[in-house]
């Protein structure tokens, strides 16, 4: 595997459900950060992890939680999803700023559906 | 970070050179300019980025105006694989940790055959 991955590619799920999103790089970077990409709308950041410490949560709702167990993994939790939760969620990978990582690589994304 | 301002559609024929243009007049001093594209339903990719120098890469060149406040993202011989959203993005890079990308809402190039 290379760049980054992204697990599953689509996922449908009840409103009740609990489910999780993963997100794995193997570019040896140190920084992940999860962004959601509702339809016709910008893709929108929602969390930054950098060396495993949350260092953003952009007023993401708490039935959203992420994890970040080591800095090649990443988690999204989901939990009592509404249906306008339905969007696109991109998981990225960068080295971090002071050494140099200026840009970011994205994996393919998951489609989620919520019903 | 600076907002900046693309026009949301343009054309381009096969073989020819697509010049996507994007305006930041409220750059600062210490803010890259950096473009990504995102064709449909795939992850976003990295293009180029740069701060006041012209940039080339294998991909893409980048010209940015002198007062900075304007630049043009340069495919130089567009194929129908070019035919994505194309994202112009203003940031600071500071000396540590990380941080997010603030998308807009980009520019549709579509590539003619």
């Amino acid at each position: 595997e290379t760049g980054v991955t992204q697990t599953p590619r689509h996922l449908v799920m009840g409103m009740t459900n609990k489910k999780s999103l993963k997100c794995e790089q193997h570019l040896g970077h140190n920084a992940m950060y999860w962004y959601k990409q509702s339809a016709k709308k910008p893709l929108e950041l929602m969390f930054v992890y950098s060396l495993e410490e949350r260092v953003e949560n952009n007023s993401v709702p708490s039935r959203f939680s992420p994890e970040c167990p080591n800095s090649s993994h990443l988690f999204l939790h989901l939990h009592t999803l509404q249906p306008e939760d339905s969007a696109l969620y991109l998981c990225a990978s960068s080295q971090d700023l002071a050494s140099g990582g200026y840009e970011q690589y994205f994996g393919p994304g998951t489609r989620l559906t919520v019903t | 970070d600076a907002k900046t301002t693309q026009p949301p559609s343009m054309d381009c024929a096969e073989g020819r050179a697509a010049n996507l243009p994007c305006n930041h007049s409220t750059i600062s001093g210490n803010e890259y300019v950096y473009w990504y594209r995102q064709i449909h339903s795939q992850g976003p990719q990295y293009i180029i980025h740069g701060l006041k120098n012209n940039e080339t890469n294998e991909m893409a060149s980048l010209i940015i105006t002198e007062d900075r406040k304007s630049s043009t993202l340069i495919l130089p011989h567009a194929t129908l694989r070019d035919t994505a959203v194309y994202y112009c993005i203003v940031r600071v890079v500071y000396g540590g940790g990380a941080d997010g990308l603030t998308f807009g809402k980009g520019t549709h190039l579509i590539i003619q055959p």
